[in-house]
């Protein structure tokens, strides 16, 4: 069965440094999200992204990220200056035909120390 | 707006009796509600999904789930729980009509199954 793919597992990086999360969503799917979940907190939404453009932010999503697919198969998250608070497990999704279904990968967990 | 509210952080039950998890929803739209789990280490996988078709919602592994609109729920049950279901489980709300549109998460139900 297809699945999202995120790596890596785990990202560890010192404060203010830029990290880069990877994706590969599922082939021929159209959407493409990042959400994250801080520990013991629920998980929230901090981009969509269709057509190659931003379609939806949160207010999380300020100027420290950004995201990009690349090419026609990598989809990521760049954090530019990483703060303690970033700190969190990072989930990418993806959504393709009329079941509007998002599928999840396994996360990335990501340390700032 | 839209909002899910999960009414318990952590069940406990025992192998072989009933599992009953609890979520209301708030949307001023029609609705999509999910429900997901998450095992150790793992990632989101989806157990249901209801989309305005039939009300009980049959899932994988013996979970099913119920829309009622009256009383704004969407509450997860199965018969009788596996030691295999010990898990997070989470609620979920989206527009029904907003293809491609965000998730919304409920804080989440911790499963703990006793031998």
């Amino acid at each position: 069965e297809p699945e999202v793919t995120q790596t890596p597992s785990h990202q560890v990086t010192q404060m203010g440094q830029e990290v880069i999360l990877r994706c590969v969503p599922i082939s021929n799917h159209l959407y493409f999200y990042w959400y994250r979940q801080i520990l013991g907190q629920k998980v929230e939404f901090l981009v969509s992204f269709y057509n190659n453009e931003i379609s939806e932010k949160s207010e999380i999503f300020d100027d420290q990220f950004s995201v990009e697919r690349p090419d026609g198969s990598n989809f990521t998250l760049k954090i530019r200056s990483t703060k303690l608070e970033d700190s969190a497990m990072y989930f990418c999704a993806s959504v393709g035909g009329v079941q509007n279904i998002q599928y999840f990968g396994a996360g990335t967990r990501l340390s700032v120390l | 707006a839209q909002s899910v509210t999960q009414l318990d952080s952590h069940v406990s039950v025992s192998e072989g009796t009933p599992v009953l998890l609890r979520c209301n929803y708030s949307s001023s739209y029609s609705p999509s509600l999910f429900w997901y789990v998450q095992h150790p280490n793992k990632g989101l996988q989806l157990l249901l999904k209801y989309t305005s078709a039939a009300t009980l919602v049959k899932g994988i592994n013996g979970f099913e789930a119920e829309f009622k609109k009256s009383e704004t729920s969407f509450h997860l049950t199965k018969p009788s729980a596996h030691m295999s279901d010990a898990a997070e489980y989470f609620c979920v709300v989206s527009d029904l009509y907003n293809q491609g549109g965000k998730l919304i998460f409920g804080q989440g139900t911790e499963l703990s199954v006793k031998p």
